[in-house]
Order: C-alpha cells, then structure tokens, then sequence
C-alpha cells in the first residue's frame, strides 16, 4: 500500500491563479481531511469528508473548494490563490468510525507570490 | 469549538534523560487524544493515543497520561535518543460527524548527543 499520497509536492503561484492540489488514498479509507500548517503552527482543518459525494467545512474554510467523487480521491482547489494560503498542506485518511487513527501523507508546499 | 494548548513549544534534552510534553484542551466531550510526530519535511505520523475511559497508556519508552477533571494530559519519554528529535503534536477530538481533531501549536524536541 501507498498510502496517503499528495501532488505536487512542491508549488509557486501567483497572486490569482487557481490550482488543484491532489490527493489519493489506497487504503479504502471512508473519511478524508485536508489541513494546513503555517510556519511554526499546529495543524488547522480546511475541509473534510466522511465518504464519496458527502463533504463539510472545518475551521478555516475560505478560499477553498473540494470534492470527493470516489473514495479514493480528494482534491482541493484554490481559487484566486491569496498570499495568506501559502502554506504547507497536508492530506489525511481515516477508515470507518471507531478507529480514530488519521494517517497523513508527505504535504505540498505552496508559496503564493 | 475545543481550543488545545501545548507547552513548551521548544524543549531541549540530553540523550538519555527524559522528555515531557503538556496539554491542556478546552471541551469537557473531547474523548480521543492522540500524539503525532512530524519529522522535518513530512507529514505527521501517530506514536500514541489514548481515550478518555484509560488514564495512562504505555508503549516502550513512550507514554500518554490523561487526567480528565484538570482536562490536560502528557506526553512521556523516557530514555530520549537523538532521532527522538522532531516536533511533537497533541490533538483532542470528540464524536461528532467526521471526528475532527484539533491540534496543539507543537513542541520542537532536541536531543542533544
């Protein structure tokens, strides 16, 4: 097993544009998070999802869309990226209620110029 | 929602001597409460976690305490070793519709050789 995995790893972008970042994990996981860490800062929830086509806001929503149309997959898109989203993201997986484990994967980097 | 609180954000250690994290959260329906290490460059990864009906949980050289009237627990290490290094996150999640955690600002460990 993979795991969780995350593209890209590493991204610049400029003030405006749009981009996706990729998740996917192999692990037939039902829940699904992503969150987001500033320098020296715990970890803050962006969005969740408790299973395919079921998704809800977390503590720092704004700026951010997903969706989660397999189990396996969850995006997250930015639009009209903003300086205050860089950041590094992390994804994460959970399976069914009960086993409270979230397993992480590597993070991508995103710096907003 | 729950506010968690971890002190000391920077510990300095000798090899050998022990290593103790503190916690403190906020909402008295908060049941789980796991520890993550991030290593430089990755995502976290869960070393222990304990539930509120056990008040202490040992693994190794690791252990959690959880006092549920002073809401607070602790993260134990005994014995540190250099690739103990890291920084370490306490989280705190109850049962709600995605078991959502919410994590600590973080302690940078250093195990000085």
């Amino acid at each position: 097993n993979a795991g969780v995995t995350q593209t890209p790893k590493f991204r610049i972008l400029k003030i405006g544009q749009s981009m996706t970042l990729q998740c996917a994990q192999d692990m037939n996981h039902n829940y699904m998070y992503w969150y987001r860490q500033d320098p020296g800062m715990g970890l803050k929830l962006i969005y969740y999802s408790v299973g395919a086509g079921i998704t809800d806001k977390g503590e720092v929503p704004n700026g951010y869309n997903v969706s989660r149309s397999t189990t396996e997959d969850f995006p997250l898109r930015l639009e009209l990226a903003a300086p205050s989203q860089t950041s590094v993201y992390f994804c994460a997986s959970r399976d069914i209620a009960g086993k409270e484990t979230q397993y992480f994967g590597p993070g991508t980097r995103l710096l907003v110029l | 929602g729950e506010n968690v609180e971890q002190h000391p954000s920077t510990l300095s250690v000798q090899e050998g001597d022990s290593a103790v994290i503190k916690c403190t959260y906020s909402d008295s329906a908060s049941n789980y409460f796991p520890w993550y290490k991030q290593e430089l460059g990755k995502g976290p990864q869960l070393i222990i976690d304990i539930r509120s009906n056990v008040g202490e949980k040992k693994d190794q050289r690791i252990a959690v305490t959880l006092n549920k009237t002073a809401k607070h627990f602790s993260l134990h290490i005994t014995e540190t070793q250099p690739e103990d290094s890291a920084v370490y996150f306490c989280a705190a999640s109850r049962n709600n519709a995605g078991n959502m955690l919410t994590f600590g600002g973080g302690t940078r460990l250093m195990v000085k050789p």
